[in-house]
């Protein structure tokens, strides 16, 4: 089947410009969780949900970083004003639920701010 | 905050080889033990999710043991390939939530 898709894969945006990060966990899938990857490390957790209800948004790193869920499948990561700091490879991931289920990532979005 | 601790950070073995590391992290209020394989420029793909202390689980030539009690995790490799060259992560839930804390991983590279 589908495996957690995520749009765009690639967004360059200029300093202070809003963007929109999309995900699409595999269907079926209770929890979507969020994260940020630094080249050549290891996923640094954002926040998750189950179904929409936001469960943990404890890695969010400021108020201009925001993710909704509103139907309990599709998520979209708001980063606002972006900023340089900002680049990164944003993934997204999706489980059954709980922390006994592997957790299954997508291709990731790379973003960059300039 | 939970601290997940990986070593070495990178091996580098010849092909058939046999090769292991390690995943340390707290043994108190231990709620399950993720590994995922990342290639560069790929998503972290899920090997295995551990809970029970003794537990050893096997994929292929890959396996892994979980001591809760002390707090480690050990991932095999047996007779290694080119192919297995990749970062392998481990993970752990924080405080019962499914937010998952990543080690930093090891990365190990096959020589053929």
């Amino acid at each position: 089947g589908a495996g957690v898709s995520q749009s765009p894969r690639y967004k360059v945006t200029k300093r202070g410009q809003d963007v929109a990060l999309r995900c699409d966990p595999i269907s079926g899938h209770v929890s979507l969780y969020w994260y940020r990857q630094a080249l050549g490390q290891g996923p640094e957790f954002l926040t998750y949900f189950n179904y929409e209800a936001q469960q943990d948004k404890s890695g969010l790193p400021n108020d201009r970083f925001s993710a909704e869920r509103p139907e309990g499948s599709i998520s979209t990561l708001t980063i606002q004003r972006t900023e340089q700091r900002d680049s990164a490879m944003y993934r997204c991931a999706s489980s059954l639920g709980g922390t006994d289920y592997e957790q299954y990532f997508g291709p990731g979005t790379r973003l960059t701010v300039t | 905050i939970l601290n997940v601790e990986q070593s070495p950070q990178s091996l580098h073995v010849q092909e058939g080889d046999s090769t292991n590391f390690t995943c340390s992290f707290p043994s108190s209020n231990f709620y399950a033990l993720h590994w995922y394989r990342w290639e560069t420029a790929k998503s972290p793909e899920a090997l295995f999710v551990m809970t029970l202390n003794g537990d050893e689980k096997k994929k292929g030539r890959i396996s892994a043991t979980l001591n809760t009690k002390e707090g480690y995790s050990y991932l095999y490799i047996k007779g290694s390939q080119p192919e297995d060259s990749a970062t392998y992560l481990c993970a752990s839930p924080q405080g019962g939530s499914e937010k998952l804390v990543f080690g930093k991983g090891t990365k190990l590279t096959v020589n053929p």
